[in-house]
């Protein structure tokens, strides 16, 4: 069976610093992953995918995260927080043999401090 | 640009009630999904469907059914409400068949928040 945690329900980070919100999973097939951003009052926005062509993956807004198989981590960073990166981030795995669904962490809200 | 419509954005209802959701969207796609989202609890998926009249239960299936007569609609339906059904509610929608849809990004509606009384 396949799982999502992500370590942190909550990180707080001042404008201008580094954002690293957590992600570690684990599948039994070939994981495909996903980063998803949720703005208040919104639904879910694709940040970026992995699937397997490359291990560091370039997402939208600056964010990028690295597939590290031997830790079976998919942590997300940027390297300057904007204000605008306040919201709730979600990690999501899928594999060969889910189809299209995807199994979501719990989340990361992120707060910027100006 | 795909979009995903939800026909309700809050909803309020009694416990009994029957109450539907209904989620649209305009981009083809094979795949449609239920997720609800509690804080603390992320993203669990109630039911999905591959295809027209198709439908397979997720995670969390009991208290919910679905319907998918179009390949554009599927809607979730509520029989009888409970208060523990009250939460967000988020539609989404993907391309390709059951087998090759794994990479495939979900397009989300904005959500219908629920409220059982």
């Amino acid at each position: 069976a396949q799982s999502v945690t992500q370590l942190g329900s909550h990180v707080s980070v001042s404008e201008g610093a580094l954002v690293l919100l957590r992600c570690n999973y684990s599948s039994s097939v070939p994981p495909y992953l996903f980063w998803y951003v949720q703005y208040p009052n919104q639904g879910l926005q694709l940040l970026l995918k992995y699937t397997s062509a490359a291990t560091l993956v370039k997402g939208i807004n600056g964010f990028e995260a690295e597939f590290k198989k031997s830790e079976t981590s998919f942590h997300l960073t940027k390297p300057s927080a904007h204000m605008s990166d306040a919201a709730e981030y979600f990690c999501a795995v899928s594999g060969e043999n889910q189809g299209g669904k995807l199994i979501f962490g719990q989340g990361t809200e992120l707060s910027v401090k100006p | 640009d795909v979009k995903v419509t939800q026909s309700s954005r809050y909803l309020v209802k009694r416990t009994g009630e029957k109450v539907f959701l209904e989620c649209v969207q305009d981009m083809d796609h094979e795949n449609m999904f239920w997720y609800r989202q509690d804080p603390g609890l992320g993203l669990r998926l109630i039911y999905f469907s591959y295809d027209v009249k198709m439908k397979e239960k997720g995670d969390i299936p009991e208290g919910y059914s679905v319907s998918r007569e179009k390949k554009e609609r599927f809607s979730l339906i509520l029989e009888s409400a409970s208060t523990n059904q009250t939460s967000m509610y988020l539609c989404a929608s993907s391309f390709g068949d059951r087998v090759g849809s794994y990479n495939s990004p979900l397009h989300f509606g904005n959500g219908t928040r629920l409220t059982v009384t």
